[in-house]
């Protein structure tokens, strides 16, 4: 079975926090995503990495950054965490590219207050 | 107009049921479709992929009409367990998701 960890399920940082979420797979899986995941806005994508040292703006990257130095591991960056940023966040992998499933983490509840 | 588009629902049915869940989407050259599940407070997860000739898995029935770019997911004798979020994935390049359609079924 896939399996994607995420570091915490649960997350209170303060306004202005540098924040670091952390994701792993263990299938080694070429692509990697993290979305966001709102009521009413649906899953949205922030970032995605088809390789190692590989990244790609998704739909709302604006506040992101993230890093992947190695394959198995991708990490999302909010380097002044604001409130408009609380939300779920969910990494996701894939095999390939060519439009293959994709496997979830359980997700980070991040609240920033 | 969004890419994909799903009915939100909420979709409320007795057990033994008969439900479907249309999913349209904008996009022509969208080369690979997927249905998911997500529970309450949990990540999504495959529920099956959609191909051309459609495809069956026990209760559940996933269809594709590319001709009026939709696929649909129909699921008999719907079951308490069945209660959930569905979303609806095209493949174009890219993922896209579509917002979801909340089903609750009710003794």
């Amino acid at each position: 079975d896939v399996k994607v960890t995420q570091s915490s399920r649960y997350l209170v940082k303060r306004t202005g926090e540098k924040v670091f979420l952390e994701c792993v797979q263990d299938m080694d899986h070429e692509n990697m995503f993290w979305y966001r995941q709102d009521p009413g806005l649906g899953l949205r994508l922030i970032y995605f990495s088809y390789d190692v040292k590989m990244k790609e703006k998704g739909d709302i990257p604006e506040g992101y950054s993230v890093s992947r130095e190695k394959k198995e591991r991708f990490s999302l960056i909010l380097e002044s965490a604001s409130t408009n940023q609380t939300s779920m966040y969910l990494c996701a992998s894939s095999p390939g590219t060519g439009g293959y499933e994709q496997y979830f983490g359980p997700g980070t509840r991040l609240t920033v207050t | 107009r969004k890419e994909v588009e799903q009915d939100p629902g909420p979709f409320n049915v007795p057990e033994g049921a008969t439900v479907a869940f249309n999913c349209t989407y904008s996009n022509s050259a969208s080369q690979s479709f997927f249905w998911y599940r997500q529970d309450c407070r949990k990540e999504p997860k495959l529920l099956m992929s959609v191909y051309s000739s459609g495809n069956e898995d026990g209760r559940f029935t996933a269809q594709l009409n590319r001709a009026s770019q939709y696929i649909s997911l129909l699921i008999r004798d719907s079951k308490l367990s069945d209660s959930a979020t569905y979303l609806c994935v095209v493949n174009g390049g890219k993922s896209t998701f579509g917002d979801g359609t909340t089903l609750t079924v009710k003794p």
